[in-house]
Protein backbone atom coordinates (compact mmCIF):
# COMPACT_ATOMS: atom_id res chain seq x y z
CA UNK A 1 0.00 0.00 0.00
CA UNK A 2 1.66 2.97 -1.36
CA UNK A 3 1.89 6.50 1.08
CA UNK A 4 1.36 10.01 -0.01
CA UNK A 5 4.06 10.25 -2.49
CA UNK A 6 5.53 14.17 -3.92
CA UNK A 7 7.53 14.77 -6.72
CA UNK A 8 10.06 16.53 -7.30
CA UNK A 9 12.61 16.06 -4.08
CA UNK A 10 14.41 19.22 -4.66
CA UNK A 11 13.77 21.77 -7.46
CA UNK A 12 16.02 24.97 -7.79
CA UNK A 13 14.25 28.25 -9.50
CA UNK A 14 15.25 31.67 -9.76
CA UNK A 15 13.08 34.74 -8.33
CA UNK A 16 9.79 35.67 -10.63
CA UNK A 17 9.66 32.08 -12.45
CA UNK A 18 7.10 29.57 -11.75
CA UNK A 19 7.02 26.00 -10.10
CA UNK A 20 4.63 23.35 -9.92
CA UNK A 21 4.59 20.64 -7.40
CA UNK A 22 2.85 17.38 -7.56
CA UNK A 23 1.38 14.89 -4.81
CA UNK A 24 -0.09 11.50 -5.13
CA UNK A 25 -2.18 10.84 -2.05
CA UNK A 26 -2.41 7.11 0.00
CA UNK A 27 -4.53 4.51 -1.21
CA UNK A 28 -8.36 5.14 -0.62
CA UNK A 29 -7.84 9.16 0.59
CA UNK A 30 -9.63 11.49 -1.19
CA UNK A 31 -8.67 15.02 0.33
CA UNK A 32 -5.07 16.60 -0.41
CA UNK A 33 -4.19 19.46 1.69
CA UNK A 34 -0.63 21.63 1.14
CA UNK A 35 1.44 23.16 3.63
CA UNK A 36 4.93 25.21 3.33
CA UNK A 37 7.20 24.66 6.37
CA UNK A 38 10.23 27.69 6.35
CA UNK A 39 13.49 26.69 8.30
CA UNK A 40 12.79 26.32 11.79
CA UNK A 41 9.06 26.16 11.98
CA UNK A 42 6.53 24.26 11.84
CA UNK A 43 4.47 23.74 8.95
CA UNK A 44 1.22 26.23 7.44
CA UNK A 45 -1.53 24.93 6.21
CA UNK A 46 -1.83 26.54 2.53
CA UNK A 47 -5.18 24.78 1.17
CA UNK A 48 -6.99 21.87 1.11
CA UNK A 49 -8.61 20.14 -2.12
CA UNK A 50 -12.06 17.73 -1.60
CA UNK A 51 -13.71 16.50 -5.16
CA UNK A 52 -11.38 18.80 -7.02
CA UNK A 53 -12.56 21.87 -5.42
CA UNK A 54 -10.21 24.01 -2.67
CA UNK A 55 -11.90 23.98 -0.07
CA UNK A 56 -10.46 26.04 2.63
CA UNK A 57 -7.74 27.97 2.40
CA UNK A 58 -4.62 29.33 4.75
CA UNK A 59 -3.47 32.63 4.58
CA UNK A 60 -1.31 32.40 1.44
CA UNK A 61 -1.69 34.83 -1.42
CA UNK A 62 -3.13 33.96 -4.87
CA UNK A 63 -0.09 33.28 -6.37
CA UNK A 64 0.02 30.43 -4.58
CA UNK A 65 -2.88 27.80 -6.57
CA UNK A 66 -3.54 24.33 -6.70
CA UNK A 67 -5.27 21.41 -8.74
CA UNK A 68 -6.91 18.11 -7.55
CA UNK A 69 -7.13 15.75 -10.20
CA UNK A 70 -10.41 12.98 -10.63
CA UNK A 71 -8.00 10.27 -9.31
CA UNK A 72 -7.48 12.60 -6.27
CA UNK A 73 -3.65 13.23 -7.03
CA UNK A 74 -2.79 16.89 -6.97
CA UNK A 75 -0.86 20.07 -7.75
CA UNK A 76 0.69 23.07 -5.89
CA UNK A 77 1.21 25.96 -8.16
CA UNK A 78 3.71 29.02 -7.27
CA UNK A 79 4.00 31.59 -9.50
CA UNK A 80 6.24 34.65 -9.61
CA UNK A 81 8.54 33.12 -6.94
CA UNK A 82 9.95 34.91 -4.55
CA UNK A 83 12.80 34.68 -2.09
CA UNK A 84 10.63 34.28 0.67
CA UNK A 85 8.89 30.93 -1.15
CA UNK A 86 11.92 28.65 -0.39
CA UNK A 87 10.42 25.92 1.87
CA UNK A 88 9.71 22.62 2.26
CA UNK A 89 6.49 21.60 0.39
CA UNK A 90 4.04 19.15 2.75
CA UNK A 91 1.11 17.35 1.11
CA UNK A 92 -0.92 15.51 3.56
CA UNK A 93 -3.97 13.46 2.68
CA UNK A 94 -7.12 12.37 4.57
CA UNK A 95 -10.01 10.54 3.81
CA UNK A 96 -13.39 12.03 3.78
CA UNK A 97 -15.47 9.26 5.07
CA UNK A 98 -12.57 8.28 7.96
CA UNK A 99 -10.60 10.04 10.34
CA UNK A 100 -11.04 12.98 8.51
CA UNK A 101 -8.38 14.85 11.54
CA UNK A 102 -5.66 12.65 11.07
CA UNK A 103 -3.19 13.11 8.14
CA UNK A 104 -0.95 11.13 6.43
CA UNK A 105 2.08 13.48 4.78
CA UNK A 106 4.22 12.77 1.84
CA UNK A 107 8.58 13.35 1.71
CA UNK A 108 8.36 16.74 0.96
CA UNK A 109 9.65 18.73 -1.85
CA UNK A 110 12.54 21.00 -1.00
CA UNK A 111 12.14 24.57 -2.73
CA UNK A 112 14.53 26.70 -3.34
CA UNK A 113 14.17 30.03 -4.70
CA UNK A 114 17.71 32.15 -5.71
CA UNK B 1 2.68 32.19 12.35
CA UNK B 2 2.66 29.49 14.69
CA UNK B 3 -0.93 28.24 16.54
CA UNK B 4 0.73 26.91 19.48
CA UNK B 5 4.00 26.85 21.10
CA UNK B 6 6.95 24.07 21.91
CA UNK B 7 9.18 23.97 25.29
CA UNK B 8 11.50 23.57 25.30
CA UNK B 9 12.82 24.20 21.58
CA UNK B 10 15.75 22.07 21.81
CA UNK B 11 16.31 19.28 23.65
CA UNK B 12 19.89 16.95 24.30
CA UNK B 13 19.79 13.87 26.19
CA UNK B 14 21.52 10.93 26.74
CA UNK B 15 20.41 7.60 25.19
CA UNK B 16 18.28 5.32 27.47
CA UNK B 17 16.94 9.04 28.84
CA UNK B 18 13.25 10.11 29.14
CA UNK B 19 12.33 13.26 26.98
CA UNK B 20 9.57 15.52 27.86
CA UNK B 21 8.52 17.69 25.89
CA UNK B 22 5.68 20.72 26.44
CA UNK B 23 3.18 22.27 24.26
CA UNK B 24 0.41 25.24 24.61
CA UNK B 25 -1.99 26.44 22.79
CA UNK B 26 -4.76 29.19 22.47
CA UNK B 27 -7.67 27.91 21.45
CA UNK B 28 -10.34 24.84 22.09
CA UNK B 29 -9.54 22.05 20.49
CA UNK B 30 -11.67 18.65 19.81
CA UNK B 31 -7.78 16.86 19.34
CA UNK B 32 -4.47 17.31 19.86
CA UNK B 33 -1.74 15.40 17.80
CA UNK B 34 1.90 14.70 18.07
CA UNK B 35 4.10 14.47 14.96
CA UNK B 36 7.56 13.51 14.21
CA UNK B 37 10.20 15.05 11.72
CA UNK B 38 13.48 13.52 10.88
CA UNK B 39 16.02 15.33 9.19
CA UNK B 40 13.69 18.38 7.39
CA UNK B 41 11.46 15.41 5.90
CA UNK B 42 8.19 14.38 5.82
CA UNK B 43 6.18 14.07 9.23
CA UNK B 44 4.96 11.02 10.41
CA UNK B 45 2.17 10.89 12.98
CA UNK B 46 2.64 9.53 16.74
CA UNK B 47 -0.23 10.21 18.58
CA UNK B 48 -3.64 11.86 19.07
CA UNK B 49 -5.20 12.39 21.86
CA UNK B 50 -9.38 13.81 22.32
CA UNK B 51 -10.38 16.34 24.50
CA UNK B 52 -12.01 14.25 26.91
CA UNK B 53 -8.94 12.48 27.61
CA UNK B 54 -6.22 13.11 29.92
CA UNK B 55 -3.20 10.54 29.48
CA UNK B 56 -2.80 8.18 26.46
CA UNK B 57 0.12 5.90 25.82
CA UNK B 58 1.56 3.98 22.80
CA UNK B 59 4.63 2.16 22.88
CA UNK B 60 7.35 4.08 24.24
CA UNK B 61 4.84 7.59 24.25
CA UNK B 62 3.15 8.90 26.84
CA UNK B 63 0.72 12.54 25.88
CA UNK B 64 -1.09 14.09 28.60
CA UNK B 65 -3.39 17.15 27.79
CA UNK B 66 -4.64 19.37 30.24
CA UNK B 67 -7.51 21.32 28.72
CA UNK B 68 -8.18 23.75 31.49
CA UNK B 69 -4.30 24.82 30.95
CA UNK B 70 -4.73 24.79 26.99
CA UNK B 71 -0.88 22.30 27.33
CA UNK B 72 -0.08 19.22 26.40
CA UNK B 73 3.37 17.18 26.92
CA UNK B 74 5.14 14.24 25.09
CA UNK B 75 7.15 11.93 26.81
CA UNK B 76 9.69 9.53 25.08
CA UNK B 77 10.91 6.43 27.32
CA UNK B 78 13.73 5.10 27.03
CA UNK B 79 15.39 6.98 23.59
CA UNK B 80 17.19 5.54 21.01
CA UNK B 81 19.80 7.31 18.72
CA UNK B 82 16.77 6.73 16.30
CA UNK B 83 14.34 9.15 18.50
CA UNK B 84 16.49 11.91 17.33
CA UNK B 85 14.01 14.18 15.07
CA UNK B 86 11.48 17.41 15.41
CA UNK B 87 8.54 16.94 17.52
CA UNK B 88 5.31 18.98 16.58
CA UNK B 89 2.52 19.40 18.65
CA UNK B 90 -0.71 20.27 16.24
CA UNK B 91 -4.27 20.38 16.65
CA UNK B 92 -6.97 20.05 14.02
CA UNK B 93 -9.82 22.40 12.74
CA UNK B 94 -10.53 21.15 9.08
CA UNK B 95 -6.89 21.70 9.17
CA UNK B 96 -3.57 21.00 11.57
CA UNK B 97 -2.24 23.66 12.88
CA UNK B 98 1.17 23.48 14.21
CA UNK B 99 3.85 24.91 17.08
CA UNK B 100 7.57 25.98 16.27
CA UNK B 101 8.21 22.39 17.20
CA UNK B 102 11.28 20.72 19.86
CA UNK B 103 13.88 19.62 18.01
CA UNK B 104 15.18 16.63 20.00
CA UNK B 105 19.24 15.11 19.91
CA UNK B 106 19.57 11.78 21.62
CA UNK B 107 23.70 11.31 21.94
CA UNK B 108 24.86 7.68 22.61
Amino acid sequence: DAGVTQSPTHLIKTRGQQVTLRCSPKSGHDTVSWYQQALGQGPQFIFQYYEEEERQRGNFPDRFSGHQFPNYSSELNVNALLLGDSALYLCASSSSRGATDTQYFGPGTRLTVL
Amino acid sequence: SQQGEEDPQALSIQEGENATMNCSYKTSINNLQWYRQNSGRGLVHLILIRSNEREKHSGRLRVTLDTSKKSSSLLITASRAADTASYFCAYYDYKLSFGAGTTVTVRA
